[in-house]
């Protein structure tokens, strides 16, 4: 079945960076965009950006320009969202999801079970 | 950017209970909305796209309206699994947002 396998949690000081892995399986991969979302602790679901698997074309939103960076590895099905300069409010659960398009319409399906980054001294 | 208002933030109800929980977007979005289910630690799954369709899968007590600023999902008969938090998301236009949520909880 279709699936998103992300890598395991992370426990990261202020100022480092983190890179989190999102692996997908049980469909084609170049065909289909993958975004990142975060959710900190009993917060909402916060959209980060998405990447083109089959191109490598990224784009993030205005927040996190300059601090975020999507890359794939097509060879291993992978997809990476790496976060630089971390703050104590980087502190959140980091998910891909695979974006289905319709002719007017996308829908995010399925998800990653989601990588806990927590940033503390 | 677009913005999502979902009401109410919390709701509490019985099993069997009809509910139903809107979403307003701060400009016309078309049909560009869908629907999520998270239940505590997981991750969020699709409930309904584009509105009013409904994934393979997913109970037909489920479904969803609306079109251009103001959506509904409604759940016929509440049931003991459908406690969780709902968010509605619009893809009309980057940056994709989310609604904050709506937690439904048992009375």
């Amino acid at each position: 079945q279709v699936q998103l396998l992300q890598s395991g949690a992370e426990v990261k000081k202020p100022g480092a960076s983190v890179k989190v892995s999102c692996r997908a399986s049980g469909y084609t991969f170049i065909g289909y965009y993958i975004h990142w979302v975060r959710q900190a602790p009993g917060q909402g679901l916060e959209w980060m950006g998405w990447i083109n698997p089959n191109s490598g074309a990224t784009n993030s939103a205005q927040k996190f320009q300059g601090r975020v960076t999507m890359t794939k590895d097509t060879s291993v099905n992978s997809v990476y969202m790496e976060l630089n300069s971390l703050r104590s409010d980087d502190t959140a659960v980091y998910y891909c999801a695979r974006i289905v398009v319709d002719v007017d319409s996308g829908w995010f399906d399925p998800w990653g079970q989601g990588t806990l980054v927590t940033v503390s001294s | 950017d677009i913005q999502m208002t979902q009401s109410p933030s919390s709701l509490s109800a019985s099993v069997g209970d009809r509910v139903t929980i809107t979403c307003r977007a701060s400009q016309t979005i078309s049909t560009s909305l869908n629907w999520y289910q998270q239940k505590p630690g997981k991750a969020p799954k699709l409930l309904i796209y584009a509105a009013s369709s409904l994934p393979s899968g997913v109970p037909s007590r489920f479904s969803g309206s609306g079109s251009g600023t103001d959506f509904s999902l409604t759940i016929s008969s509440l049931q003991p699994e459908d406690f969780a938090t709902y968010y509605c998301q619009q893809t009309y236009s980057s940056p994709l947002t989310f609604g904050g949520g709506t937690k439904v909880e048992i009375k």
